[in-house]
Order: C-alpha cells, then sequence, then structure tokens
C-alpha cells in the first residue's frame, strides 16, 4: 500500500535552515509528481511547492519561492523540501503528497505530517 | 491567485442529517474541484475529484456537484467519523488553492 512517511522536523531559529524529507514507498514513485502541503497550528491548509515525477519541473507558493527548494531523488524514492531564511510564519505542520496522476494536481494519499517550528 | 471561499465556516449537525457545504471559486476552475475531510491531528483524505468523482473507497454517502464557479459537497447521512474539517481544492491552476475550511460539529 502507499506508504508516505515524513522526517526532518523540529525547532529551528528564525533566519536558519532545515530540509524535511519524505520517504515513499508501496508505488512507483518515479511516475508521480510530489507536492508539499503546510498547515499552521489551527490554520487551514496551503500548497507549497510541487515537483514533477521526473524533476524537471517544479512550483512554488508566492510564500515560499526564493526560500524553498523542493527536489526529489527518484533513485532513492525520496521526496525533499530545502527551507532557508526560515520566519515565524513559517511554523507549521508540512505534510508531502502524492498526485493521482500526472499533473492533475490532486492529492490522493498524504504523510502524517512533520511538525517544524521556527522559534529563538 | 485563485480564491476559493467556502460556507459556512462551521456547523452543528446530528448522526444522520444530511449536510452540505458550498465552495466559491473567484473565478472559472471549470471541474478542477477537489474534496478533502480532514479529522483532528491527522492528514487530509481525498474524498471527491473533479467536482463530482468519488475516490476509491470513499463511502457513497459523499457526493459532490458544480462546475464553474460554484461548487457543493454533499453528505446525505452524517455518520460520527464524519465530524471533521472539510477542505475545498481547485487543481486548475497554480498557485493551488484551498478554501478556509467548514467544521462540522455534533450537535
Amino acid at each position: 500500500q502507499v506508504q508516505l512517511a515524513e522526517s526532518g522536523g523540529g525547532v529551528v531559529q528564525p533566519g536558519r535552515s532545515l530540509r524535511v524529507a519524505c520517504a515513499a514507498s508501496g508505488f512507483s514513485f518515479s511516475s508521480y509528481g510530489m507536492h508539499w502541503v503546510r498547515q499552521a497550528p489551527g490554520k487551514g491548509l496551503e500548497w507549497v511547492a510541487v515537483i514533477s515525477y521526473d524533476g524537471t519541473n517544479k512550483y512554488y507558493a508566492d510564500s515560499v519561492r526564493g526560500r524553498f527548494t523542493i527536489s526529489r531523488d527518484n533513485s532513492k524514492n525520496t521526496l525533499n523540501l530545502e527551507m532557508n531564511s526560515l520566519g515565524a510564519e513559517d511554523t507549521a505542520v508540512y505534510y508531502c503528497a502524492k498526485e493521482k496522476s500526472a499533473e492533475l494536481f490532486i492529492f490522493d494519499y498524504w504523510g502524517q505530517g512533520i511538525l517544524v517550528t521556527v522559534s529563538s | 491567485d485563485i480564491q476559493m471561499t467556502q460556507s459556512p465556516s462551521s456547523l452543528s449537525a446530528s448522526v444522520g442529517d444530511r449536510v452540505t457545504i458550498t465552495c466559491r471559486a473567484s473565478q472559472s476552475v471549470s471541474n478542477y474541484l477537489n474534496w478533502y475531510r480532514q479529522k483532528p491531528g491527522k492528514a487530509p483524505q481525498l474524498l471527491i475529484y473533479a467536482a463530482s468523482d468519488l475516490q476509491s473507497g470513499v463511502p457513497s454517502r459523499f457526493s459532490g456537484s458544480g462546475s464553474g464557479t460554484d461548487f457543493t459537497l454533499t453528505i446525505s447521512s452524517l455518520q460520527p467519523g464524519d465530524f471533521a474539517t472539510y477542505y475545498c481544492q481547485q487543481s486548475y491552476s497554480s498557485p493551488l488553492t484551498f478554501g478556509g475550511g467548514t467544521k462540522v460539529e455534533i450537535k
């Protein structure tokens, strides 16, 4: 069965960097686009970034463009999110999500989420 | 960016009730509209995609309708596990955007 497991969260000081990862299993990872979606405490869902199945196309939310970088390693079935210049507004649970099918931008499977807290 | 507005933001209902949640887009998204249910402390779960298609494994009491800018999620008979927050999401264009959520609470 499809499984997505995030890792790498924690507490980080403002202005610093953090990398979160998502380990995928149970499906052909290299065939699907992958996304990061976040949720600030007590708030709604915010889409963060997408990477195409082969890593050639990447798109970002305005709120993170230029600070966050999405990447993937299809040989290791791993999705990554490198976050730089973090601010309090980036505090959230970060979910990785799989596309239902190519470029449909529908999230059919989600990880359990990983909490990133930006605080001094 | 396409803004998604859900109403109501919260509602109270009883087990067995019929519940309707609406979602309005700031511009046409055709049928590129999806619905998710999120239980407390859990990841969202896809319920409906392409406005009206039921995701595999989702009970038939969930249904979706609409096109263009106005959409509806209906739960025909509310079950205990349906007390949760529901989100619509447009997949028409980037940036992908979600509605603010509708919290369904026990009356």
